[in-house]
C-alpha cells in the first residue's frame, strides 16, 4: 500500500537549519512530484516547494526563498527538506505529500513536528 | 501573498446539507483546479475533492465540489457525525506557483 513515513520530531534552537526525510513505498517515486506542506499551530497549511522526483527540479514558495532545498534520493525512495535560518515562526508540523497532475495531494506523509525554542 | 478564503464555521445537524464557500481570484480559482481536504485533529489531511469536482475512489458521493468564476463551494449532504472536522480548500497560484490554501473551516454536527 502507499505509504509516507517521515522522519520524527525535531527541537531546533533559532538560527539552526533541520532536515527532514519522507520515505515513500508502494508506488513508483519517480511517477510522482513530492511537495512539502506546513501547518504552524491554528494555522492555515501553507506549502513551502516541491520536487519533480524524476529529474531533480525543484520550486519554492517565495515566503521560503533562500531558506528551503528540497532533494531527493531515488535510490532509497526517499524525499528530503531542508529549512535554514530557523525562527520560533517555524515551528509546524511539516507534511510531506504526493501529487500527479493536478490529482491532488492524495496521499500525505504523518507530519513532523519542528518546535524551535531558545 | 494570495490566499484564499473559507468561513472559519460552518455547522449542520444529521442528516442535513451543508456547503462550504471557498473564495479566491483570477490567479488562483478563477484559472484553475481547486481542491478539499478534510483534516481531523493531530492527523494529515485527507483528499476530498480534485479537479473541482473529481472524488478519489473511497470518498462517499455525499462530498460533492462545485467551482463558478473565482469561487468554490463543498457540499455535504447526509451530513453524519464522522464528518465532524476541518475542511480546507486549495488551488493553485499563478501568483505563488504553488498551491495556496484557504484558511478553513471548522464543521460541527450539531
Amino acid at each position: 500500500q502507499v505509504q509516507l513515513v517521515q522522519s520524527g520530531a525535531e527541537v531546533k534552537k533559532p538560527g539552526d537549519s533541520v532536515r527532514l526525510s519522507c520515505k515513500a513505498s508502494g508506488f513508483t517515486f519517480t511517477d510522482y512530484a513530492m511537495h512539502w506542506v506546513r501547518q504552524a499551530p491554528g494555522q492555515r497549511l501553507e506549502w513551502m516547494g516541491w520536487i519533480n522526483t524524476g529529474n531533480g527540479n525543484t520550486k519554492y514558495s517565495q515566503n521560503f526563498q533562500g531558506r528551503v532545498t528540497i532533494t531527493r534520493d531515488t535510490s532509497a525512495n526517499t524525499a528530503y527538506m531542508e529549512l535554514s535560518s530557523l525562527t520560533s515562526e517555524d515551528t509546524a508540523v511539516y507534511y510531506c505529500a504526493r501529487e500527479m497532475s493536478f490529482t491532488g495531494f492524495d496521499y500525505w506523509g504523518q507530519g513532523a513536528l519542528v518546535t524551535v525554542s531558545s | 501573498q494570495s490566499v484564499l478564503t473559507q468561513p472559519p464555521s460552518a455547522s449542520g445537524t444529521p442528516g442535513q446539507r451543508v456547503t462550504i464557500s471557498c473564495s479566491g481570484s483570477s490567479s488562483n480559482i478563477g484559472t484553475t483546479y481547486v481542491y478539499w481536504y478534510q483534516q481531523f485533529p493531530g492527523t494529515a489531511p485527507k483528499l476530498l475533492i480534485y479537479r473541482n469536482y473529481e472524488r478519489p475512489s473511497g470518498v462517499p458521493d455525499r462530498f460533492s465540489g462545485s467551482k463558478s468564476g473565482t469561487s468554490a463551494s463543498l457540499a455535504i449532504s447526509g451530513l453524519r457525525s464522522e464528518d465532524e472536522a476541518e475542511y480546507y480548500c486549495a488551488a493553485w497560484d499563478d501568483s505563488l506557483g504553488g498551491p495556496v490554501f484557504g484558511g478553513g473551516t471548522k464543521l460541527t454536527v450539531l
